[in-house]
Order: structure tokens, then sequence, then C-alpha cells
């Protein structure tokens, strides 16, 4: 079955404390990216990647980083997450760019107290 | 500043009537245009999008309206089900872009 999968669902964790929450796409997809979800601002790109070993920051890379070392997987990392980064985070991989189909992972619940 | 807005936070309409969700853009260098829907609990998925040399992209129930001079698109359930209930999104993106600038949604109610 075509999807992506992100781990984990739900986090709760203090500030500073180093996290990743993992993607990985199994339809050998060329792009993907990072958003979060905030209450009245809709999505918000935090990173993308246009293959292996090319990132790009979107509208909301600060405090955020990512990899891209395989096509099939594409972590972010939260170095020292701080409370203003809560939300509800979503990874997405599409076969070529934003203007084709995305496929979004089910998202994970971020909580930074 | 909002590059893609969608000015209705949400929308109730009865089933089997038409829906229309609307999203303004500012930036007239976009040129393609994509709708999402989105469930509770679970990631957005692609429902039809338009590229800026058409003016309306039909598929099935969805078609989609776009108006160069006025920045603006709007999607159009017919006839609307309950199914349908869901939280919607446009977004759009500029030649040779990477990135993709979304609308904050609206969250469509269909009365039974």
């Amino acid at each position: 079955e075509a999807q992506v999968t992100q781990n984990p669902r739900y986090l709760i964790t203090v500030t500073g404390k180093k996290l990743t929450v993992t993607c990985s796409q199994n339809m050998n997809h060329e792009y993907m990216s990072w958003y979060r979800q905030d209450p009245g601002l809709g999505l918000r790109q935090i990173y993308y990647s246009m293959n292996v070993e090319v990132t790009d920051k979107g509208d909301v890379p600060e405090g955020y980083k990512v990899s891209r070392k395989e096509k099939r997987n594409f972590p972010l990392i939260l170095e020292s997450p701080s409370p203003n980064q809560t939300s509800l985070y979503f990874c997405a991989s599409s076969f070529q760019g934003p203007n084709t189909e995305a496929f979004f992972g089910q998202g994970t619940r971020l909580t930074v107290v | 500043d909002q590059q893609v807005k969608q000015n209705s936070p949400s929308l109730s309409v009865q089933e089997g009537r038409i829906s229309i969700l609307n999203c303004d853009y500012t930036n007239s260098m976009f040129d393609y245009f994509l709708w999402y829907k989105k469930y509770p609990a679970e990631g957005p998925t692609f429902l039809i999008s338009i590229s800026s040399i058409k003016d309306k992209n039909e598929d099935g129930r969805f078609t989609v309206f776009l108006n160069k001079s006025a920045k603006h698109l709007s999607l159009h359930i017919v006839p609307s089900q309950p199914g349908d209930s869901a939280v919607y999104f446009c977004a759009a993106s500029g030649p040779g872009d990477y990135q993709l600038i979304w609308g904050a949604g609206t969250k469509l109610i269909i009365k039974p």
C-alpha cells in the first residue's frame, strides 16, 4: 500500500531536549516536505527536499533541521525544542515537486512544555 | 502577509445543494493551484488542481474555477454529500517554485 509513515503520532517533551520525527515513503517520490499546522494559519512549509541530499528552507525553518540521505526517508530534527514549536506536524511526498499530488502522513502532535 | 487567503473559516450547506469554497491570492506570479481536503486526525488528501493557463477544471462532482484578473479561485461541489464535511485548503505555487503556499482552510459542514 502506497503510504507516508510518520512517527511518533503523539509526543510530549520538555524544552531543550532534542527530538527527531521520522518520515518514510514507499512510493519512490523525489519531493518530500515538512509542514506545521497551527490554528488560523493553515499549513506552513518548514523544509522541503527535491531529491537525495538536496534540501531547502520553507517559510518557517527556524529551530528545525532536516536531512535526506536516502530517497525514502526525510526526518525532522528539533535540536532544542521550545514551547512555540508546539504544533501539529505533517510530512508529505510527491512524485515531482509541489504541483503534483502530495501524499501526507497522519501527522505528529508535538507538545513542548 | 498571507499570500493565499480563505476568508471564510466555516461554511454550512444543505445536503444535495452546491458548496462553493473561495480562495484569494495576492501574488500574480502564482501559476498553479491545488485544493486539498482534510478530515480530523488525518493528513490532507489531494482533491483537484488547476494551471493558470486554464480557467476551469472538473473532476466528477468537483469543479475549480480560476479568475486570474481577480486573483480568485473557487471550488464547487455539486451535489454536496455528508462525506464532504471536512476542512478544505487551497494552495498555490509559482513557476519554478519548490514551495507551496497554503490558505488557512475552510471548514465545510454538510447538513442532512
